[in-house]
This record gives C-alpha cells, sequence and structure tokens, in this order.
C-alpha cells in the first residue's frame, strides 16, 4: 500500500517563508507533485518532482528526496492569498495513472 | 486557457435515488478521473479512464458507481443508489498525457452532492 503524511496546519505571518513538509511510504515511486486548494474551491497544481532536488517556480518552490522518501513545498514572501490547503500526491508504478493525494496542511497566513 | 467543467455546481438527491454527474474534460486530454472529498478530509481517488474503459478503480468505486463517455465530450459518473455517506465534492479531473508524469492533473469546479 501507500501512506503520505504532512502536517495537519501551519500558521505564518505575510512576507514570511514556510515549509510543508511531506513524507511518503510506497513502492514502485515516480513523483511528488503539490496541489492548492482554496476553500470551495479545486484543487489546483503547482509543482512536480521526479528527480531528487529544487524546483523553482515563482515564489514557490518544490523539494524531493528519494532516498529520504520525503519532499517539501516552500513558500516564499507569503501573501495572504496563499491561505490555502496544500496537499502532496504521488504517482507510482503500483497506480497505473492514479494520483494519491496525501492528508493536506491548511496554511493560514496572518497579516 | 481551456478548462474542465461540470454540472451541476450542487445536487440534493435523496437517499436510494440515482444521480448523475457530468463532466467535460479539456477536449485534447486523454486521461480522466473522478475523485471525491469529504468536508475537510483529503482528495480520495475514485476511478480513472483511458481508452473508451477503465483504467484504474478504488476499492470506494463499487458495483454503485459507473462512469461513461458517451460521446466525445462528456464524462459522466452515475451513482445507482446513493448513500448518505456518498455525500462530498465529486471532482472531475483529466490529464493530457499517459506517460509523463509530470502532465498535471486539471480539475473541474467539483459538484457537491448532499445526499438526504
Amino acid at each position: 500500500g501507500q501512506s503520505l503524511e504532512q502536517p495537519s496546519e501551519v500558521t505564518a505571518v505575510e512576507g514570511a517563508i514556510v515549509q510543508i513538509n511531506c513524507t511518503y511510504q510506497t513502492s514502485g515511486f515516480y513523483g511528488l507533485s503539490w496541489y492548492q486548494q482554496h476553500d470551495g474551491g479545486a484543487p489546483t497544481f503547482l509543482s512536480y518532482n521526479g528527480l531528487d532536488g529544487l524546483e523553482e517556480t515563482g515564489r514557490f518552490s518544490s523539494f524531493l528526496s528519494r532516498s529520504d522518501s520525503y519532499g517539501y513545498l516552500l513558500l516564499q514572501e507569503l501573501q495572504m492569498k496563499d491561505s490555502a490547503s496544500y496537499f502532496c500526491a504521488v504517482t507510482g508504478r503500483n497506480y497505473g495513472q492514479n494520483f494519491v493525494f496525501g492528508p493536506g496542511t491548511r496554511l493560514s497566513v496572518l497579516p | 486557457e481551456p478548462e474542465v467543467t461540470q454540472t451541476p455546481s450542487h445536487q440534493v438527491t435523496q437517499m436510494g435515488q440515482e444521480v448523475i454527474l457530468r463532466c467535460v474534460p479539456i477536449s485534447n486530454h486523454l486521461y480522466f478521473y473522478w475523485y471525491r472529498q469529504i468536508l475537510g478530509q483529503k482528495v480520495e481517488f475514485l476511478v480513472s479512464f483511458y481508452n473508451n474503459e477503465i483504467s484504474e478503480k478504488s476499492e470506494i468505486f463499487d458495483d454503485q458507481f459507473s462512469v461513461e463517455r458517451p460521446d466525445g465530450s462528456n464524462f459522466t459518473l452515475k451513482i445507482r443508489s446513493t448513500k448518505l455517506e456518498d455525500s462530498a465534492m465529486y471532482f472531475c479531473a483529466s490529464r493530457r498525457d499517459r506517460e509523463s508524469y509530470n502532465s498535471p492533473l486539471h480539475f473541474g469546479n467539483g459538484t457537491r452532492l448532499t445526499v438526504t
């Protein structure tokens, strides 16, 4: 089977940097994705890591360590609009074309 | 930018009734999915669909559920006899590429199903 763990909640202030961690246990791992979901909205894609290292997209970066079964999403220069839930999702050989989502981390950005 | 559209946005039904949730995936996408999310919980995989047949399905996707692509644009999820625990937000998603895992899921805005 597979399991993913994320912190349930994170709080930070505007302008700060926050890191949301994701650990996974899975076989046949291919890659780790991150999705953002605002209250009442649909999940939207943020980033994907198939290889070890850091991927940067504007204020957001994502990191993967395959040997540690660990990744994180780094959000810089936090803005109020970043308040949302963030989900990591794994894909793997045993899942075919399926994406398995983690429990989600609710980020609250305070003024 | 093309998007996945879902109708209706909200469906209220009585226990035991059949419901059909509708989705129009992005036109050049090849893979289609249904996920559900119970309020405040994680996004759960139900089923994936490729080349006019089910590719994978989860334990949640039992005999009460079925999917269909009746024409070249629509993708539907049918729940034959709804139960109270089927109350959730149902998301349709599509994906362009089959082999590229960095090809992301594009989600619709969801249908909130309430079973009374």
